[in-house]
């Protein structure tokens, strides 16, 4: 069964330092990878997905994340940390449904706090 | 482009009553639409699929009776709560998908509180 994990359920960072938030996967097959992002009381933002190709996807708002089938990674990063990146990150695989939808599951979060 | 929106944004009503939640896609043709519910600091939990013109496919352990879908139009899904009680008090997110192999797109979310 598909499953992903995010082991942080909080990340400090000081604003200007580099971030990652961490999210492994368990699939079978090849993975599709997810990262959004939600602000307080309101719904998911789309920033980035790994479908095929290279393994270092670029997304929204500076983020990037590194696909490492090896170690089934999909790290969250961004060079440089502002204090609006502050939010609550999801890291999600999709799943196919026996009807053919196509699923997202989520991993718990990780809260990603920036202090200035 | 992609844009999703949810309607009401909050609701506050009394228990036994039915509250109506609307998801709209309002620039893309949504053949797919889902309906998750998200408690205070955990992770979303995918509660139906709904593809326009069909009934709903509700995930295991989700009252079917008690949460009522339509997706009469490719652009508009409803989610009704019906006689709502304080345990369904919670934050409820819907997304929507042109084709079922592409990225979901979310909604705001509605914030029910039933007292």
């Amino acid at each position: 069964a598909q499953s992903v994990a995010q082991p942080e359920d909080q990340v400090n960072v000081a604003e200007g330092n580099p971030l990652t938030v961490k999210c492994t996967y368990s699939v079978s097959g090849n993975p599709y990878l997810f990262w959004y992002v939600q602000y307080p009381n309101r719904g998911l933002q789309f920033l980035l997905k790994y479908i095929t190709g290279d393994n270092l996807v670029k997304g929204s708002y500076g983020f990037e994340a590194e696909f490492n089938k090896s170690q089934t990674s999909f790290h969250l990063k961004k060079p440089s940390a502002l204090v609006s990146d502050s939010a609550l990150y999801f890291c999600a695989v999709r799943r196919l449904s026996s009807g053919g939808y196509n699923k997202l599951i989520f991993g718990a979060g990780t809260r990603l706090a920036v202090h200035p | 482009g992609a844009v999703v929106s949810q309607h009401p944004s909050w609701v506050i009503c009394k228990s036994g009553t039915s509250v109506k939640i609307e998801c709209r896609s309002l620039d893309f043709q949504a053949t797919t639409m889902f309906w998750y519910r998200q408690f205070p600091k955990q992770s979303l939990m995918l509660m139906a699929t709904s593809n326009e013109g069909s009934k709903a496919t509700y995930e295991q352990g989700v009252e079917k009776d008690k949460f009522l879908i339509n997706h009469a139009s490719l652009t508009l899904s409803t989610l009704t709560v019906t006689s709502a009680h304080p345990e369904d008090s919670s934050f409820y997110i819907c997304s929507a998908s042109q084709f079922s192999n592409q990225p979901q797109h979310f909604g705001d979310g509605t914030r029910l509180s039933i007292l």
